[in-house]
């Protein structure tokens, strides 16, 4: 069966660092998302994607952040300097329509520590 | 304002006991209603999700979910709890701003599973 993946699982950082979290969405999905998890708090969304653009973002989603759709198979979330508050699960997500009631189909995530 | 809410953070039960998770949700239009799963050190697994037709939705691993519009509330139930159920659940319901859909998650809850 298809799955979402991301690379790495873990990450630790310094603060002030740029980090690449990386995903492979499933092949023949067109939405791409990224999504976060403070440890003990809800699942957030950042950003969606589609058609080599952003489609929306949250209040979260600020101009320390990028999404990239470097070729055909990778999607990736970037912090430019990160901060102690950007510690959290990152998880990303596909699906192969933009309808609400279209399942987003998740990766395992990647935990960023930032020190 | 749209949201999701699971009142219950802890929840344990016996294998074997039945099991019914609450959540309630505030959205404007037709919700789009999903559980997910997550296992430790696993992703967001699709448990099932409602978007029309028969309120009664069955999904993997012998859970169903009822969708009442009256009372806001889309819970997760199982008959028969077995050990392995021991994980975290998130409702969550598709929302779309700016034509683009994504999710908005509850808190979640965990639920552990006693011998």
């Amino acid at each position: 069966e298809p799955e979402v993946t991301q690379t790495p699982s873990h990450q630790v950082t310094q603060m002030g660092q740029e980090v690449i979290l990386r995903c492979v969405p499933i092949s023949n999905h067109l939405y791409f998302y990224w999504y976060r998890q403070i440890l003990g708090q809800k699942v957030e969304f950042l950003v969606s994607f589609y058609n080599n653009e952003i489609s929306e973002k949250s209040e979260i989603f600020d101009d320390q952040f990028s999404v990239e759709r470097p070729d055909g198979s990778n999607f990736t979330l970037k912090i430019r300097s990160t901060k102690l508050e950007d510690s959290a699960m990152y998880f990303c997500a596909s699906s192969d329509e933009g309808r609400r009631a279209d399942t987003q189909y998740f990766g395992p995530g990647t935990r960023l520590t930032v020190l | 304002a749209q949201s999701v809410t699971q009142p219950d953070i802890h929840i344990t039960v016996s294998e074997g006991a039945s099991l019914e998770l609450r959540c309630n949700y505030s959205y404007g239009a037709t919700p789009y209603l999903f559980w997910y799963v997550q296992s430790p050190g696993q992703g967001l697994q699709l448990l099932l999700k409602y978007f029309s037709g028969d309120t009664l939705v069955q999904g993997i691993k012998g859970f169903e979910a009822e969708f009442k519009r009256s009372q806001s509330s889309f819970n997760l139930r199982k008959p028969s709890v077995h050990w392995s159920d021991a994980a975290e659940y998130f409702c969550a319901v598709g929302a779309r701003t700016g034509g683009y859909n994504k999710l908005i998650f509850g808190a979640g809850t965990r639920l552990a599973v006693h011998p």
